[in-house]
Order: C-alpha cells, then structure tokens, then sequence
C-alpha cells in the first residue's frame, strides 16, 4: 500500500524564522502532493498542490518541494508567525486510482512569539 | 456558496443505535469522500464517490454504508454504533479527475457510548 509518513512530533519555532516539514512517502512516486492546513475543530483547508515533474512551488511565504529520489516532499513557512500555528497535513493520490487520497497523520507546528 | 455542509456538528451515541451524518455540497463536484480522524491520527477514508449511483470503499469501510442518490448529497450511515466509532467524521468534495484538491467540511464529533 501506498503510505505517506509525517513526523508526528509537535515542531516549535520562533516567530520570524523558517519552518520546515517533512513529507516521506512509498512505493511509487504519486503523479502530485498536496498540503493541507488543519486548525483545531476544523476541516482541512488546502494550500498547494505541487506534481512530479515540478522540483519547487511557491505562494507568497510557502514554499513546497518534490524530490523523487528521496521520496520526499518538504513545506517551508518563511518568515514563520504565530498565526501560522496548525497542523500541517501531506496528501497523495493512490496508484488504484486518483480517487483514493491518502492523508499522513500531519505535524503540529507551532510558532512562539 | 456554502461549500461543503455536515450535520449535525456533536453527536452522542448509545453503543448498538444506528445515525446518518448528512453531507451536502453545492459546488457540482463530482468526487465526495468520507473520512474519519482520531486523535494524533491522519485521515482514514471510509467510503467515496465518483458520481451519483457510484460508491466504493476506502481503507475503513467496515461498519459503515454510504449513498449518493444525487450529486449534492453523500449521506454517511452507521448501522449499529460500537465505541470504536467514536471519532471525528470529515466530508470532503472535489471537482473530479486528478490534480484536484479536495474541499472538506466542518466535521461531525461522534461519540458512542
């Protein structure tokens, strides 16, 4: 099966540095990721979407990486503040079918002001 | 619009009675898919579907039904609760096809007693 693994420890960073998430996924390399935020008592919410001929995304303070041979997706929050405070949850569609999203257990990051 | 919407947001259940978590979305998304959320876990995912009249199973079926008689409503059905229920249920849609991210709702907590 297809499996995707977060660290589960909570990450603490100080306000204003660069955060970084790990992503490490099995098996064959998925045809996309995603990242979601999650925040307490609510659903998911979608933030980038990068594929696997893509090397880098951005969105204005977020930055997403795809490295096929280390199967591994890495999420960056530049300039880190305490609103970015969630968890933060890796997505990948499964080889059965596009259909299937498999979510991996997220990393909690919080910022300290 | 609304989105995606699940009722009811708290639910608590004597161990052996049946519930239906409703889920609507107005968005003409074709996929819908249910998921559940444990404590310090990812999402499972129970049930999804590709279109009205079709379903099929995810990675954590047992114990639960599913229907989707139209595009808008994906209803979720537990037949005879057990503790290992309780948890936290996520409806979530996409447009369809692959390279689409998923909108989720606000989640039903479910607790069986």
């Amino acid at each position: 099966s297809q499996k995707i693994e977060q660290n589960s420890e909570a990450l603490n960073i100080q306000e204003g540095k660069t955060a970084t998430l790990t992503c490490n996924y099995t098996n064959y390399s998925p045809a996309y990721l995603q990242w979601y935020r999650q925040d307490p008592g609510r659903g998911p919410v979608f933030l980038l979407l990068i594929r696997e001929n893509e090397k880098e995304k951005r969105k204005e303070r977020l930055k997403v990486t795809f490295d096929t041979t280390l199967k591994q997706s890495l999420f960056h929050i530049t300039a880190s503040q305490p609103a970015d405070s969630a968890t933060y949850l890796c997505a990948r569609p499964n080889s059965g079918g596009y259909q299937k999203v498999t979510f991996g257990t997220g990393t909690k990051l919080q910022v300290i002001p | 619009n609304a989105g995606v919407t699940q009722t009811p947001k708290f639910r608590i259940l004597k161990i052996g009675q049946s519930m239906t978590l409703q889920c609507t979305q107005d968005m003409n998304h074709n996929y819908m898919y249910w998921y559940r959320q444990d404590p310090g876990m990812g999402l499972k995912l129970i049930y999804y579907s590709v279109g009205a009249g079709i379903t099929d199973k995810g990675e954590v079926p047992n114990g639960y039904n599913v229907s989707r008689s139209t595009t808008e409503d994906f209803p979720l059905r537990l037949e005879l609760a057990a503790p290992s229920q309780t948890s936290v249920y996520f409806c979530a849609s996409s447009p369809g096809g692959h390279n689409e991210k998923l909108f989720f709702g606000s989640g039903t907590q479910l607790s069986v007693l």
